[in-house]
């Protein structure tokens, strides 16, 4: 079965920027998307098709995707972003999530 | 504003069946660019696909779950529904359900419910 691997925790500083990466065998061959969970809230979509952003999330959040390795880049972190964040593609019409980063902001 | 919103019991039995549904409101769930989705996490865990369902009834399940899982539609309702039998305590779980767009195959889920917890205990 396909596996979406993320780093367990990154860490920043406010106002510089996070990287979070997301790797599986080709995933540049694939879309992937990216969601940003709260502590007792719902997911919410922040990235699709790679590097799209949904209206209403903030240009600080980008993405790209080559290889076998998508990325989650916040540009001028804001204490705000502090969330687990989750990436997700789809093999075959199934989809996978990975196992989700926690990101601190400190 | 499109809504989703999970309803059912939030504690089951083991070796029962988990029956949830989803009302879609603000929207219809006849549309024919989305396909409509159940995902679950885990207490302290991260995020499971279960499966995904059109309005016409077409489905497609994970895997690891498809033995267990069933989805169906009412589109009169504007209701999705998920079935999972034989549960046990590894099935106890926020179960959302959600919005998936379709871009001649499965895209990102847009929209999400608010979540519904469900425990497995006796």
């Amino acid at each position: 079965s396909y596996e979406l691997t993320q780093p367990p925790s990154v860490s920043v500083s406010p106002g510089q920027t996070a990287s979070i990466t997301c790797s599986g065998d080709k995933l540049g061959d694939k879309y992937t998307c990216w969601f940003q969970q709260k502590p007792g809230q719902s997911p919410v979509l922040v990235i699709y098709q790679d590097s799209k952003r949904p209206s209403g999330i903030p240009e600080r959040f980008s993405g790209s995707n080559s290889g076998n390795t998508a990325t989650l880049t916040i540009s001028g972190t804001q204490a705000m972003d502090e969330a687990d964040y989750y990436c997700q593609a789809w093999d075959s019409s199934f989809v996978v999530f990975g196992g989700g980063t926690k990101l601190t902001v400190l | 504003q499109l809504q989703l919103q999970e309803s059912g019991p939030g504690l089951v039995k083991p070796s029962e069946t988990l029956s949830l549904t989803c009302t879609v409101s603000g929207g219809s769930i006849s549309s024919s660019s989305y396909y409509w989705g159940w995902i679950r996490q885990p207490p302290g865990k991260g995020l499971e696909w279960i499966g995904s369902i059109y309005y016409s009834g077409s489905t497609y399940y994970n895997p690891s779950l498809k033995s267990r899982v069933t989805i169906s539609v009412d589109t009169s309702k504007n209701q999705f529904c998920l079935k999972l039998s034989s549960v046990t305590a590894a099935d106890t779980a926020v179960y959302y359900c959600a919005r998936q767009k379709w871009l001649g195959g499965p895209d990102a889920f847009d929209i999400w419910g608010q979540g519904t917890m469900v425990t497995v205990s006796s």
